[in-house]
Formats: structure tokens, C-alpha cells, sequence
């Protein structure tokens, strides 16, 4: 079964850090370009970040740019999304998702996770 | 960033009504639009890509048709189930960018 796990959500201060993992199962992790993707509460979907296929190319939102780093590790399956210097506004379910196609950076995507729920708060 | 406007925002429909939900693209995008279902608490999940092509899984009654920068999705006979928030995407440029959601109620 083609699958994506997201961990690594909590409660954090302002300005803190937090790390977002992602584990893909049942697909051929390397060969797909992944993306971070969040919703605020009551909000619309909103995209965050890519990273293409052996992790040398990234792309990020301008809200996030600067603050959020995203990284894999083919050998593990696993995607991440360093937050740092996080804000009220980041808080947000994130998603990780898979592209439709292999090799495509921009795809519908067809694989979620379940969310990951991040909370900025004081 | 192209943007991406949908229509109605909220629209109340009853089993076995045909529903229409509209999204504009700010600028021409071709094909690459894509529309998304997503029920309370949990993950979107794709319904039509490119357009107009039925993800694998999807019920028939789900269609998608458009180009340039006028899409819609088409529900033809509603079921119970149905009753989500519709999103659609499009994948034609960077930033992916996805249009506000359709909240589609029983009335």
C-alpha cells in the first residue's frame, strides 16, 4: 500500500524550531519529487515546499522562505521540513504529498499523509 | 503567482441534484488543473487531473472538464458522500497555488 506517515507536530513558542518527518512506504521514494503542503485551521490548502529527487533542488514560499528548510533521505524514505523561527501564523495541519508522476515538479498530487497538526502558541 | 478563484464558495445541493463548482485561473494555465476532495479531519484526496481525467478510484460521476484559464467540476448525481469541501490546484507553474474551497452542504 502506497503510504505517507507524518510525525514530529506539537506545541511551540514563537520563534521556536520544530522538525516534520514523513516516511513513504510502498513507492519508489527517490524517484519522486515531494512537497510539504499546510492548511490553517478553517483555512484553505496552502503549498509549502518541494525538494526534487536526490535532494539538490528546493523550492519554498515566499511566507516560508529563509525560515523553513526541506530535506529527504532516500536511504530512509523519509522526507522532512525544518521550521525555525516559527510564528503564529505558521500554525497549521502540514501534509506531506507525492506527485502524481515520477520525476514531475509540478503535479496534481495523488498520496497524502494524514497531517501532522503544528501549533504556535505562547 | 497565478491565482486561482472558485465558485460558489458554499453551495447547499441534495442527494441526487447535479452540482457545478467553477475555478478561474488568474492567467492561462492549459490543461494542468486539478480538483481535490477533502472531508473534516482528514487529508485531501484527488479527484480529476488535467482537467478532465478521472483519478483511478473515483466514482464516473465525478467529471472535470476546461482549458486555459475557465475549469469546472462536475458532480452528476449527488451522494451522501459527497457532501466535502472541494478544492481545485493548478500544476502548471511554481508556486503550486490551490483556489479558496467549495463547501458543498446538504440542504
Amino acid at each position: 500500500e502506497v503510504q505517507l506517515v507524518e510525525s514530529g507536530g506539537g506545541l511551540v513558542q514563537p520563534g521556536g524550531s520544530l522538525r516534520l518527518s514523513c516516511a513513504a512506504s510502498g513507492f519508489s521514494f527517490s524517484n519522486y519529487w515531494m512537497h510539504w503542503v499546510r492548511q490553517a485551521p478553517g483555512k484553505g490548502l496552502v503549498w509549502v515546499s518541494r525538494i526534487n529527487l536526490d535532494g539538490t533542488s528546493t523550492n519554498y514560499a515566499d511566507s516560508v522562505e529563509g525560515r523553513f528548510t526541506i530535506s529527504r533521505d532516500n536511504a530512509k524514505n523519509t522526507l522532512y521540513l525544518q521550521m525555525n523561527s516559527l510564528r503564529a501564523e505558521d500554525t497549521a495541519v502540514y501534509y506531506c504529498a507525492k506527485p502524481k508522476d515520477r520525476g514531475k515538479m509540478i503535479d496534481a498530487f495523488d498520496i497524502w499523509g494524514q497531517g501532522t497538526m503544528v501549533t504556535v502558541s505562547s | 503567482d497565478i491565482q486561482m478563484t472558485q465558485s460558489p464558495s458554499s453551495l447547499s445541493a441534495s442527494v441526487g441534484d447535479r452540482v457545478t463548482i467553477t475555478c478561474r485561473a488568474s492567467q492561462i494555465i492549459s490543461s494542468y488543473l486539478n480538483w481535490y476532495q477533502q472531508k473534516p479531519g482528514k487529508a485531501p484526496k484527488l479527484l480529476i487531473f488535467a482537467a478532465s481525467s478521472l483519478q483511478s478510484g473515483v466514482p464516473s460521476r465525478f467529471s472535470g472538464s476546461g482549458s486555459g484559464t475557465d475549469f469546472t467540476l462536475t458532480i452528476s448525481s449527488l451522494q451522501p458522500e459527497d457532501f466535502a469541501t472541494y478544492y481545485c490546484q493548478q500544476s502548471y507553474s511554481t508556486p503550486d497555488t490551490f483556489g479558496q474551497g467549495t463547501k458543498l452542504e446538504i440542504k
